[in-house]
């Protein structure tokens, strides 16, 4: 049972670069969403779904953007990388929303150089 | 927004030792949830408390929820060397369906 899958584990992107961090979850969680963890801060999020064709924008979602085209799914996209977004990202999903316990892949640390 | 705090932001204890760790939080919750995070791994849950609980058990752990002091306790008992990680507080408010997280407190557990 693979869980949730993130790829890939590391990137290192120039500013104005762009790309796509991978999340796929084999739980059927109608719940997604996408965390940044910066050194000294509690989780920020990004941006959520709660179904497919569903997103929504969540505490820091400027400069990415998401689609849930189906269940499994829940790619997000930084469109001009900047040094700002050197972080290391989190997607997680769960079986309902707020009120379920969240699974997390294993992350992607992003430098933007 | 920070909702949560932890408390102590690290802690540093012998094997065997009992640790607590602590997190407060500012506006009304639905519940409270406490997750572990080790080394360069994502976080995995470990216990979640509604607004309406006052203690839940998991094992060597017992979470304890005061809603009139918005303030949470994490208490691992007997600890171990595989305890040893970062522990995060997350809450839900009642008006604003988004978990919000603490900075976490670090714990080493020292052989």
């Amino acid at each position: 049972n693979a869980g949730v899958t993130q790829t890939p584990k590391f990137q290192v992107l120039k500013t104005g670069q762009s790309m796509t961090l991978q999340c796929a979850q084999d739980m059927n969680h109608e719940y997604m969403s996408w965390y940044r963890q910066d050194p000294g801060m509690g989780l920020r999020l990004i941006h959520y779904s709660v179904g497919a064709g569903i997103t929504d924008q969540g505490e820091v979602p400027n400069g990415y953007n998401v689609s849930r085209s189906t269940t499994e799914d829940f790619p997000l996209r930084l469109l001009s990388a900047a040094p700002s977004q050197t972080s290391v990202y989190f997607c997680a999903s769960s079986y309902g929303s707020w009120d379920s316990p969240l699974h997390f892949g294993n992350g992607t640390r992003l430098t933007v150089t | 927004s920070q909702q949560g705090e932890e408390d102590p932001q690290a802690l540093s204890i012998q094997e065997g030792e009992n640790a607590t760790m602590n997190c407060s939080y500012k506006t009304s919750i639905n519940n409270l949830q406490w997750y572990r995070q080790n080394s360069g791994r994502g976080l995995v849950h470990l216990i979640l408390i509604r607004s309406n609980e006052r203690e839940k058990h998991s094992g060597r752990l017992r979470v304890t929820l005061d809603t009139s002091k918005k303030s949470s306790s994490l208490l691992i008992t007997a600890s171990r060397a595989a305890d040893t990680a970062s522990y995060f507080c997350a809450t839900d408010e009642v008006s604003n369906y988004q978990l919000i997280w603490g900075a976490g407190t670090k714990l080493i557990i020292k052989p």
